[in-house]
């Protein structure tokens, strides 16, 4: 049973252009993240929000943001998006610290 | 800074026999990490498999089991018989105990069962 969702699932554009994904988790959990995923399968993490105050930023490019409406929803913005971000980037959840849940990823192409 | 380094790329293992998975770890916090495997089965999202916080302590789940050894800083994933429906990509990883937030995963292994 999926309780955080992620769109899309795929996305393919150019390089320059602006994209954004979408997560949104129905857990009832107060902190939300977006990992990256690159294409030597390592998993690291870029934010995490905990009721809209940005809790984590690990040297991530400025051309990333983060969007949260809610403590629901966390969307991911690529202001200008460049050929290293290609990647799988993965949504989770958690309560009070607690283990973390995922989406399923959304996956990017840069060309 | 923190890091998590586990068997690397691909194992094969036939069904039923024994599988140990390598996971050793460097953290930088004062006290002891949680340490947790999570394992992501062809076609769904990444999932928890089992967690451990206590330094001694075991976790398992789904036959799968895991000692927190704090002396070698290790966290090894075994199961003493494997069936085809264990085929899956299984990552270990940490979090540290002043900050509970960040997850810091190994690289992945893929585990396929061969019938």
């Amino acid at each position: 049973e999926t309780a955080v969702f992620q769109t899309p699932n795929y996305h393919v554009t150019q390089v320059g252009n602006e994209v954004s994904f979408n997560c949104k988790q129905t857990l009832g959990h107060d902190t939300m993240y977006w990992y990256k995923q690159d294409s030597k399968k390592l998993l690291k993490i870029m934010f995490s929000y905990n009721n809209k105050q940005l809790i984590v930023n690990e040297t991530v490019p400025r051309r990333f943001s983060p969007q949260s409406s809610d403590k629901a929803h966390l969307n991911l913005r690529i202001k200008s998006v460049e050929p290293e971000d290609s990647a799988v980037y993965l949504c989770a959840s958690s309560h009070r610290g607690r283990e973390q849940y995922f989406g399923p990823g959304t996956r990017l192409t840069v060309l | 800074g923190d890091s998590v380094t586990q068997t690397e790329g691909q194992v094969t293992v036939s069904e039923s026999k024994s599988l140990i998975i390598n996971c050793t770890y460097s953290a930088t916090s004062i006290g002891y990490p949680n340490l947790f495997w999570y394992v992501r089965y062809p076609g769904e999202g990444l999932q928890l498999l089992l967690k451990v916080i206590t330094a001694g302590q075991k976790g398992s789940s789904r036959g799968f089991e895991a000692t927190y050894n704090k002396e070698a800083t290790s966290f090894h994933l075994q199961k003493a018989s494997v069936q085809e429906s264990d085929s899956a990509v299984y990552y270990c990883a940490l979090s540290e105990g002043t900050n509970y937030n960040v997850l810091y995963f190994g690289s992945g292994t893929k585990l396929t069962v061969e019938p």
